[in-house]
């Protein structure tokens, strides 16, 4: 069957250190996997996009990764602020645009003082 | 630059009743999709429509769920016959004319429907 999954459901991290998320699917081939951040209350707000033919994209403090082979995604916030606390998700699309999105269930970051 | 738009952004309904969800693209976006979070789920897609069609169906209940795009106005989704069960947050997306690349998809702030 189809999954995809964010293996830590919550994450504490101490400010100033890098937080790690992590993405794993089966039973896709997705030619995109996006990254959103919600706040609670909010809709999902995009964070980055990572095509399957990129190993790795940045935006300012953000990294992702993207490995086909390990079926995986890797997201990244380096030097973490308390501000960064909300919840992470990863989606998946399978198509070149305009698709439905296939979320995960989403990582809670909280950053610690 | 008004982003996507919602209301209401609380509705209480009692069960049997009819609710209805509208939804607002962003300016020069004619993709809307709908999608259901449940407490502690993820985003679920519920429906995926262009202006006067619907495109994607396929995870929207067979039953008592409708929605629509009209040429005029904004999207809606319409649960009739409410149950408990259909308490969620329900967010509307939408995104541009496809450019041929993957484009992210653009959220509203939610409705979220209790039904007592």
């Amino acid at each position: 069957s189809q999954k995809i999954e964010q293996n830590s459901e919550a994450l504490n991290i101490q400010e100033g250190k890098t937080a790690t998320l992590t993405c794993n699917y089966t039973n896709y081939s997705p030619a995109y996997l996006q990254w959103y951040r919600q706040d609670p209350g909010r809709g999902p707000v995009f964070l980055l996009l990572i095509r399957e033919n990129e190993k790795e994209k940045r935006k300012e403090r953000l990294k992702v990764t993207f490995d086909t082979t390990l079926k995986q995604s890797l997201f990244h916030i380096t030097a973490s602020q308390p501000a960064d606390s909300a919840t992470y998700l990863c989606a998946l699309d399978e198509d070149s645009g305009n698709t439905p999105l296939v979320f995960g269930k989403g990582t809670r970051l909280s950053v610690i003082a | 630059n008004a982003g996507v738009m919602q209301n209401p952004r609380h509705l209480v309904r009692r069960r049997g009743q009819e609710a209805r969800l509208r939804c607002s693209p962003m300016k020069g976006h004619s993709h809307v999709y709908w999608y259901r979070q449940l407490p502690e789920e993820g985003l679920k897609f519920m429906v995926y429509l262009q202006k006067e069609n619907i495109i994607d169906e396929s995870g929207m209940p067979k039953e008592r769920f409708s929605a629509e795009f009209p040429k005029e106005g904004p999207s809606i989704l319409r649960i009739q016959q409410v149950v408990r069960g259909d308490s969620a947050a329900y967010f509307c997306a939408s995104s541009p004319p496809n450019s041929g690349s993957s484009i992210e998809q653009y959220f509203g702030p939610g409705t979220r429907l209790t039904v007592t």
